[in-house]
């Protein structure tokens, strides 16, 4: 199985300034179609998780621009450029290479 | 707009078997793939397996065979069944959408999650 390590756990941010979460896996997710089997999901206190991210850098619909994803084959790195109030929640990075998909332990953003 | 709704017992004894239905609405089942995932209390998110409309199922090895996915098209309805619950089976289950294909010519993530539906195993 796929192994998804992220860092860091606990993420406290100012708003208005950048945060970036990392998250690497035991295997390659690149695939010969040259695609990262890759995403990224948030959950907001009480909610279920949504999409941010998937195949490591395409934005889902309706996801601000603030959020971008980059990284190929083992890191990846979600970064938002500025954090705002309605940010704060569980990330998670979830590799859709293999089954059984994985998902990182999460990382808890919270507003300083 | 997709929408997915979790529904069954919340609590359960363990031995016993969990089942679980998720109603697909706006949309049809009849392509993507669709999943189970689960949440233990205060833990991180679990995979536990996806179906494809035609019936083709994968299931995370982890649960040791005792579940199963199954898939009722003409009444958009996907269902989770999984025997011999114990207290470590206590979690929140959602249902989600898996936009892909079965030969990932095309992946666009775990799109639609339903609101989750809590089961408790306990004596």
């Amino acid at each position: 199985d796929i192994v998804m390590t992220q860092s860091p756990l606990s993420l406290p941010v100012t708003p208005g300034e950048p945060a970036s979460i990392s998250c690497r896996s035991n295997q390659s997710l690149l695939r010969s179609n040259s695609h990262n089997y890759l995403d990224w999901y948030l959950q907001k206190p009480g909610q279920s998780p949504y999409l941010l991210v998937y195949l490591g850098s395409n934005r889902a619909s309706g996801v601000p621009d603030r959020y971008t994803g980059s990284g190929s084959g083992t890191d990846f790195v979600l970064k938002i450029s500025r954090v705002e109030a309605e940010d704060v929640g569980v990330y998670y990075c979830m590799q859709a290479l293999q089954t059984p998909f994985s998902f990182g332990q999460g990382t808890k953003l919270e507003i300083k | 707009q997709v929408q997915l709704q979790e529904s069954g017992p919340g609590l359960l004894r363990p031995s016993e078997t969990l089942s679980l239905t998720c109603t697909v609405s706006g949309g049809f089942i009849n392509s993507h793939y669709w999943s189970w995932i689960r949440q233990s209390p205060g833990k991180g998110l679990e995979w536990i397996g996806h179906i494809y409309y035609s019936g083709s199922t994968t299931f995370n090895p982890s649960l040791k065979r005792r579940g199963t996915i199954s898939v009722d098209v003409s009444n958009n309805q996907v269902s989770l069944r999984l025997t011999s619950v114990t207290a470590a089976d206590t979690a929140v289950y959602y249902c989600a959408r898996v936009r892909r294909s079965p030969v990932l010519s095309y992946y666009y993530g775990v799109d639609v999650w339903g609101q989750g539906t809590t089961v408790i195993v306990s004596s």
